[in-house]
């Protein structure tokens, strides 16, 4: 079990141009999920995937967002035209059932200048 | 909806002190309560948990107990250590109806114990 990992941990970018971000679940768990956190908050709740479908997109996420997890392995959020709005860390999660517990990876802190 | 309030920080002990961090929650039905640590410069971790009223969750000292009468979840250890230093997050997750799976988390408490 080598938990879950996300790439990059870190990322500084100017508004207006597109990021990616990748995490690798555990890999036995068919549960993904994409929290963010703003500095002084608690994680908000993005999206969820039950393997390749997404199931649940918050109404955080706006149309500039998108998430995606071709294969039900590893997944992919994409933020287009960011935003100084969007500077904060972005964290997932996985979890083998829905109800189980959640862990988390080290998140991708994201810096839009 | 459902919310998490939990005590604001930063909280400030000295080693061996008694620790309690408050978290009251709004769920609708009876959801799964959860407390996640965040080290410095790491991920959230789990804590520990409770899934029904009455529950005792615990971990390396800490616990919590699920009051349903009092909708609390409020974290406590006997004796801190400077190890403990870090982020603490109450959440909680409804097990029922749709999204019973989305957590729902306080705003975090920073706690600092000194030697």
């Amino acid at each position: 079990d080598t938990g879950v990992s996300q790439d990059p941990r870190h990322k500084i970018t100017k508004r207006g141009q597109n990021v990616t971000f990748r995490c690798d679940p555990i890999s036995e768990h068919n549960r993904l999920y994409w929290y963010r956190q703003t500095l002084g908050q608690g994680p908000e709740f993005l999206t969820y995937f039950q393997n390749e479908a997404q199931l649940e997109k918050s109404r955080l996420l706006s149309d500039r967002f998108s998430a995606e997890r071709p294969k039900g392995s590893f997944s992919t959020l994409e933020i287009q035209r960011t935003e100084q709005g969007d500077s904060a860390m972005y964290l997932c999660a996985s979890s083998f059932g829905q109800q189980e517990t959640q862990y988390f990876g080290p998140g991708t802190r994201l810096l839009v200048l | 909806g459902n919310s998490v309030t939990q005590m604001e920080g930063p909280v400030t002990l000295s080693e061996e002190a008694f620790l309690t961090i408050n978290c009251t929650y709004t769920a609708t039905g009876y959801p799964s309560l959860f407390w996640y640590v965040q080290y410095p410069g790491e991920g959230l971790q789990l804590l520990l948990k409770a899934t029904k009223a009455d529950d005792k969750g615990s971990n390396k000292g800490f616990e919590a107990t699920y009051r349903k009468e009092t909708t609390s979840f409020h974290l406590e250890k006997g004796s801190v250590q400077v190890s403990d230093s870090a982020v603490y997050f109450c959440a909680l997750r409804t097990n029922s109806g749709g999204s019973n799976y989305k957590l729902t988390f306080g705003k975090g408490t920073l706690l600092t114990v000194n030697p």
